[in-house]
């Protein structure tokens, strides 16, 4: 069964912190997406990766950076937390026929 | 623009009730229209995916369908459960440029 993991389930920080969230697919796709959800405002794209060291700036990327190091890792960093990053994050890797496969989301809460 | 619309924004019913749910897309070009099913606190798990040229597909209780002159679709639940409470968010796909996602309706399912 295909997976794509995240570190975290929970998260709580203070603002100002850097904080790193994880992804890891074990399916060897070459996309990868971190999205932010919200109520009312469905999935935002915040930054996508086609492949190792290459990343593509989404709909909402300020704020946000990423690393893409492995294939299988795909990292999302908040350089300096802020309240209004509070959000559930959702990690995805994406395969053209069968789409996407999502991770199980991790609710960050930035105090 | 490509857009994604869902109706209703949330939906009450009572256990063992049947449902539809709608999308409506201004997505070009249009390759296949996927629904997801995400539970609280989890990620978006893929229930149907339809292309172009399929009207209806069925996935157990679930039924989707798809009308692409119009550019819409539905996703019917029969006789529903508890279980079924989650949101369900319509996704199309544009040939891989890009997947458009609706903001999702939140089905909750009363016993």
């Amino acid at each position: 069964d295909v997976k794509v993991t995240q570190s975290s389930r929970y998260l709580v920080k203070r603002t100002g912190e850097k904080v790193f969230l994880e992804c890891v697919q074990d399916m060897d796709h070459e996309n990868m997406f971190w999205y932010r959800q919200d109520p009312g405002l469905g999935l935002r794209l915040i930054y996508f990766s086609y492949d190792v060291k290459m990343k593509e700036k989404g709909d909402i990327p300020e704020g946000y950076s990423v690393s893409r190091e492995k294939k299988e890792r795909f990292s999302l960093i908040l350089e300096s937390a802020s309240t209004n990053q509070t959000s559930m994050y959702l990690c995805a890797s994406r395969d053209g026929a069968v789409g996407y496969t999502f991770g199980s989301g991790t609710r960050l809460t930035v105090v | 623009k490509n857009q994604v619309e869902q109706s209703p924004q949330s939906l009450i019913i009572l256990e063992g009730k049947n449902c539809t749910l709608q999308c409506n897309y201004t997505v070009s070009p249009f390759s296949n229209l996927r629904w997801y099913k995400q539970d609280t606190g989890r990620g978006p798990v893929s229930l149907t995916i339809m292309t172009f040229s399929e009207n209806t597909k069925s996935n157990g209780r679930y039924t989707a369908t798809l009308d692409a002159d119009t550019k819409q679709s539905s996703l019917h639940i029969t006789a529903s459960q508890l279980s079924d409470s989650a949101s369900y968010i319509c996704v199309v796909d544009n040939y891989g440029q890009n997947f458009v996602f609706g903001p999702g309706t939140r089905l909750s399912v009363l016993p």
